[in-house]
């Protein structure tokens, strides 16, 4: 069975900098690899499809790259409303989630 | 315009049922994967339930033989119909539609099923 593992569980950024947020897998995925960000209150959105494939509507700040067993989501330049839940998804069978990394204000 | 709406959240004692509803507008639920996720208080997301536009359906291991995942066509609805229900069901239940190439790209806005006595 496959785990994702999400790290930094939070990871605190001042805004303007860069967020770097990590996705390992127990074993190779293929590039079926999602990112979401979920709000309080909220459902989850998606970013990210594909590993790197940015969903309509979302800025480019919003990047996603890696392959294999390493994945990365990164926000280029943070702005107030990215400060949220962001969950790692595989889809190759049935949705996987990883636990999620806070991105909190610094 | 893609829209995912659920019914049917409420509270219902320990070893009860609840039907949940997703009505879909935009698309049409029986020609794609659908599935249910859900969250726990301040926890992340777990996937609970899919079926595919062939009517095959899959279920976690934590609520098969519980839960049962359905759909109208001809109400472009999806179900999920939850029996034995437990205390650690308790969440909110988010309807989705999958995608082979882009994973889960829209959500319902999630119903509250709190299972207590």
């Amino acid at each position: 069975e496959i785990v994702l593992t999400q790290s930094p569980a939070t990871l605190s950024v001042s805004p303007g900098e860069r967020a770097t947020l990590s996705c390992r897998a127990s074993q190779s995925l293929s590039s079926n690899l999602a990112w979401y960000q979920q709000k309080p209150g909220q459902a989850p959105r998606l970013l990210i499809y594909g590993a790197s494939t940015r969903a309509t509507g979302i800025p480019a700040r919003f990047s996603g790259s890696g392959s294999g067993t390493e994945f990365t989501l990164t926000i280029s330049s943070l702005q107030s409303e990215d400060f949220a839940v962001y969950y790692c998804q595989q889809y190759d069978n049935w949705p996987l989630f990883g636990q999620g990394t806070k991105l909190d204000i610094k | 315009e893609v829209y995912l709406e659920e019914f049917g959240g409420g509270l219902v004692q320990p070893g009860g049922s609840l039907r949940l509803s997703c009505a879909a507008s935009g698309f049409t639920v029986s020609s794609n994967y659908m599935s249910w996720v859900r969250q726990a208080p301040g926890k992340g997301l777990e996937w609970v339930s899919v079926i595919y536009p062939g009517g095959s359906m899959f279920h976690t291991d934590s609520v098969k033989g519980r839960f049962t995942v359905s759909r109208d066509n001809s109400k472009n609805t999806l179900y999920l119909q939850m029996n034995s229900l437990k205390v650690e069901d308790t969440a909110v239940y988010y309807c989705a539609r999958d995608t082979i190439i882009a994973g889960s790209d829209y959500w319902g806005q999630g119903a509250l099923v709190t299972v207590s006595s």
